[in-house]
């Protein structure tokens, strides 16, 4: 069964620091999410990706982040000049239109530390 | 704005006792209601969904029914298994918008 794949599962990094989180949707899905979860809290909605642009994001999509499809392939989240307050697991999804009731499927989460 | 309230956990049960998992929503218009599960050290799948009013989802043995009158999306399942210890997310995606939002989530823990 085709599934979202994320790398990589785990990476700690300086604070200050850039990451790129990397993922690869099922492969003929339209549509590219980011959510993330704060330890014990909810999961939350970063930014939805369709067509080669940003279609929804939320407030804490600020100019830190960046998103971005650079082939066929791989869909990935930037994270430049990480804060402590980033620590968190970032999962990535992707669903085949972009419709209310459309399921979203998720990869199995990066879980980034920043020291 | 749309938002999901779920019963708070931890919840602690015997092997084929009854489970229910409260969720209630807020939400414009007549969003889709999904319920997702995260086993331990894994992402997030989706257990059932449903798309409108009376609709039931079911899965694995867990259903909910979307009662558009209480707001309600309860999750339920008549005999839990000690493999069903999970996390539960209540989650709805309102017509119009691209974004999953999700409920706190509840611990289910099953005990032989």
């Amino acid at each position: 069964e085709p599934e979202v794949t994320q790398t990589p599962s785990h990476q700690v990094t300086q604070m200050g620091q850039e990451v790129i989180l990397r993922c690869v949707p099922i492969s003929n899905h339209l549509y590219f999410y980011w959510y993330r979860q704060i330890l014990g809290q909810k999961v939350e909605f970063l930014v939805s990706f369709y067509n080669n642009e940003i279609s929804e994001k939320s407030e804490i999509f600020d100019d830190q982040f960046s998103v971005e499809r650079p082939d066929g392939s791989n869909f990935t989240l930037k994270i430049r000049s990480t804060k402590l307050e980033d620590s968190a697991m970032y999962f990535c999804a992707s669903s085949t239109g972009g419709a209310a009731g459309e399921t979203q499927y998720f990869g199995p989460g990066t879980r980034l530390l920043v020291l | 704005g749309d938002s999901v309230t779920q019963m708070e956990g931890p919840v602690t049960l015997s092997e084929e006792a009854f489970l229910t998992i409260n969720c209630t929503y807020t939400a414009t218009g007549y969003p889709s209601l999904f319920w997702y599960v995260q086993y331990p050290g894994e992402g997030l799948q989706l257990l059932l969904k449903a798309t409108k009013a009376d609709d039931k989802g079911s899965n694995k043995g867990f259903e909910a029914t979307y009662r558009k009158e209480t707001t309600s999306f309860h999750l339920e399942k008549g005999s839990v298994q000690v493999s069903d210890s999970a996390v539960y997310f209540c989650a709805l995606r309102a017509g119009g918008g691209n974004k999953l939002t999700f409920g706190t989530g509840t611990q289910l823990k099953v005990e032989l």
